[in-house]
């Protein structure tokens, strides 16, 4: 298992530009994280997905963004009519929930965006 | 969501044992206690985590106070490889990451 990948590693586009990032958990992980990081700052949560369903969203993901989670698999997220203040590491993470024992996520490289 | 209090940053010398606090007075009885933490450019990392007795892995050892409401933990033989900031954090699925403690290792 080669862990938690994301796909593009870095992305640069217009502003108004739609963009999509995809990101592979862990197979066998049945949860799915999607965090924002902006520079000097700590990771904030955007949302989170059990198998298909998407079980939580931050006031952070305006209707501007969407994740989705097909196949309880990889996962998606959709950024519309980019803005400059979209700019920023987009972070995954899964995580095999376990009641009891507690749960542990593990993160990707993150996609870096630049909305210009 | 249990609220934590790290310092914001430490220094130690190479080869030397770091001790990282954290406060989580708010912490509820049934969540684990998490550390992880983000090497410059890299998503963060799971160190290490525990519930209510001390925990030891490769990585680093987990000092858990007897009232949970504070932990400590511990890097061995620090290197310049351990620089990063060292997250807290209670509780289990969504994170709330803090500031975190920004540790500087000397060489």
């Amino acid at each position: 298992d080669t862990g938690v990948s994301q796909d593009p590693r870095h992305k640069i586009t217009k502003r108004g530009q739609n963009v999509t990032f995809r990101c592979d958990p862990i197979s066998e992980h049945n949860r799915l994280y999607w965090y924002r990081q902006t520079l000097g700052q700590g990771p904030e949560f955007l949302t989170y997905f059990q198998n298909e369903a998407q079980l939580e969203k931050s006031r952070l993901l305006s209707d501007r963004f969407s994740a989705e989670r097909p196949k309880g698999s990889f996962s998606t997220l959709e950024i519309q009519r980019t803005e400059q203040g979209d700019s920023a590491m987009y972070l995954c993470a899964s995580s095999l929930s376990s009641p009891g024992l507690g749960e542990t996520q593990y993160f990707g490289p993150g996609t870096r965006l630049l909305v210009l | 969501d249990a609220k934590t209090t790290q310092p914001n940053s430490m220094e130690s010398n190479e080869e030397e044992p770091v001790h990282l606090p954290c406060n989580h007075s708010t912490i509820s009885g049934t969540d684990y206690i998490h550390w992880y933490r983000q090497l410059p450019s890299q998503g963060p990392e799971y160190v290490i985590h525990g519930l209510t007795s001390n925990v030891n892995n490769r990585m680093a050892s987990l000092a858990i106070a007897e009232d949970r409401k504070s932990s400590t933990l511990i890097l061995h033989r620090a290197t310049l490889r351990d620089a990063a900031v060292y997250y807290c954090i209670p509780g289990d699925d969504k994170i709330i990451f803090g500031k975190g403690t920004r540790l500087h290792i000397l060489p």
